[in-house]
């Protein structure tokens, strides 16, 4: 039972360049999720997708994009880094998207932008 | 009031001890809750769902309060492993879902 995968697990890269973090679950989970976390802010969700196809801006969407061709991969690409983007990012994935349906989380992808 | 508000602690907790934190939440109209747990630099990780009733896994007792908007979390017979900072998560609204900033414990040897 693979689960869900992140990577890659660390990553660190220069202001300006272009980043993918991959996220893959074996589950066929219908949602996905991305969050980053970062001290005194908890986790703040960026993006959600509900299904293949369909995504939805979280809470910090400015320099993210997503995108969802397959149920199982929810990739999260920084278009152009810069350094308050520096943070913890993790995916998630639950069953449905609400009422008493858990979301289970990556391990995380620590992104370091100098 | 914050959507989901949590005491960010520490609590220091001695070995053996029983520790509770509550968490509240703003929207009456929220329907599920949870409890994760997570280590330092680690995933969250789902220790418990809160049902209406109140529901109990092990150590772990979990309960919701409608009236007063909190949840709680009760540990019995704390052990050191326990010592990890726990995140309440609620349905805010639709398919919303807010996770409280989590409130750190520490169990003493």
């Amino acid at each position: 039972d693979a689960g869900i995968t992140q990577s890659p697990r660390y990553k660190i890269t220069e202001t300006g360049r272009q980043v993918t973090l991959m996220c893959h679950q074996t589950w066929s989970h219908s949602y996905m999720f991305w969050y980053r976390q970062d001290l005194g802010h908890g986790l703040r969700l960026i993006y959600y997708s509900a299904a293949a196809d369909i995504t939805d801006k979280g809470e910090v969407p400015d320099g993210y994009v997503v995108s969802r061709s397959k149920t199982e991969n929810f990739p999260l690409t920084l278009e152009s880094a810069t350094r308050s983007q520096t943070s913890v990012y993790f995916c998630a994935s639950s069953e449905s998207g609400g009422n008493n349906q858990p979301q289970h989380f990556g391990d995380g992808t620590r992104l370091s932008i100098l | 009031r914050k959507e989901v508000e949590q005491d960010p602690g520490p609590f220091n907790v001695p070995e053996g001890a029983t520790v509770a934190f509550n968490c509240t939440y703003s929207n009456s109209a929220s329907q599920s809750f949870f409890w994760y747990r997570q280590d330092c630099r680690k995933e969250p990780k789902l220790l418990m769902s809160v049902y209406s009733s109140g529901n109990e896994d092990g150590r772990f007792t979990a309960q919701l309060n409608r009236a007063s908007q909190y949840i709680s979390l009760l540990i019995r017979d704390s052990k050191l492993s326990d010592s990890a900072t726990y995140l309440c998560v609620v349905n805010h609204r639709d398919d919303k879902i807010i996770f409280g900033k989590g409130t750190r414990l520490h169990i003493l040897p």
